[in-house]
């Protein structure tokens, strides 16, 4: 089945740098990639997505790029702001499998 | 538009015991996917329904199922609770199955003691 690896599992940036999280997945027939923002006491709140067709996808400070040969895609999120404070997840399905979620990263965005 | 609704928020349960989640998908949305969250495992699946039918199954043990109504609610059960049951148990709704956006609940937080 498929295995999602996800760097780093904590990142602490300051206030208007840029933060990259990184995921690996195994299945080379998945082809849905969603990123998730969980806060506090919250659910998983999804963020952007992208398709295997397509190789990077952007809204507004948030990007995700796919490298679909050497199965890895990315988060990118710029000038950060205290409010992406959160744990993001990456995530990876093919066809009608269930997803499966990289482990997460704590993102801290310092003042 | 109204979003996924799980009910209880909090729920404390004794060891042994059962217990009964629900979820409320999106309006219009066929799919409930239920999830249990734990620090150490993080997001893990449980069971996919679509149409009144489980389409997909997790590795969890058998005293974990669920179910779906006609309206696209969704139940799901965990008996002879454990002290390791004790966790965020997370619905997600989509409005089909495959790779269509999944938008999940607040989730249920369940403590086992």
């Amino acid at each position: 089945g498929e295995n999602v690896e996800q760097h780093p599992s904590t990142l602490s940036v300051q206030e208007g740098d840029s933060a990259v999280i990184k995921c690996t997945y195994s299945d080379s027939a998945s082809n849905y990639f969603p990123w998730y923002k969980q806060e506090l006491g919250k659910g998983p709140q999804l963020i952007i997505d992208i398709r295997s067709n397509v190789g990077e996808k952007k809204d507004q400070r948030i990007a995700v790029t796919l490298n679909k040969t050497a199965k890895h895609f990315s988060l990118h999120i710029t000038e950060t702001q205290p409010e992406d404070s959160a744990v993001y997840f990456c995530a990876a399905s093919g066809g009608n499998t269930p997803l499966v979620f990289g482990k997460g990263t704590r993102l801290s965005v310092i003042a | 538009k109204a979003g996924v609704t799980q009910t209880p928020r909090y729920l404390i349960k004794t060891r042994g015991q059962q217990v009964t989640l629900s979820c409320s998908p999106i309006s219009g949305h066929r799919s409930v996917s239920w999830y249990q969250q734990t620090p150490g495992q993080g997001l893990q699946f449980l069971f996919e329904y679509f149409s009144e039918t489980q389409r997909n199954k997790g590795n969890f043990p058998g005293r974990f199922s669920g179910r779906q109504f006609s309206n696209s609610r969704s139940e799901m059960n965990v008996s002879t609770l454990e002290l390791g049951d004790s966790a965020l148990y997370l619905c997600a709704s989509s409005l089909n199955r495959g790779n269509t956006e999944a938008f999940f609940g607040q989730g249920t937080r369940l403590t086992v003691v």
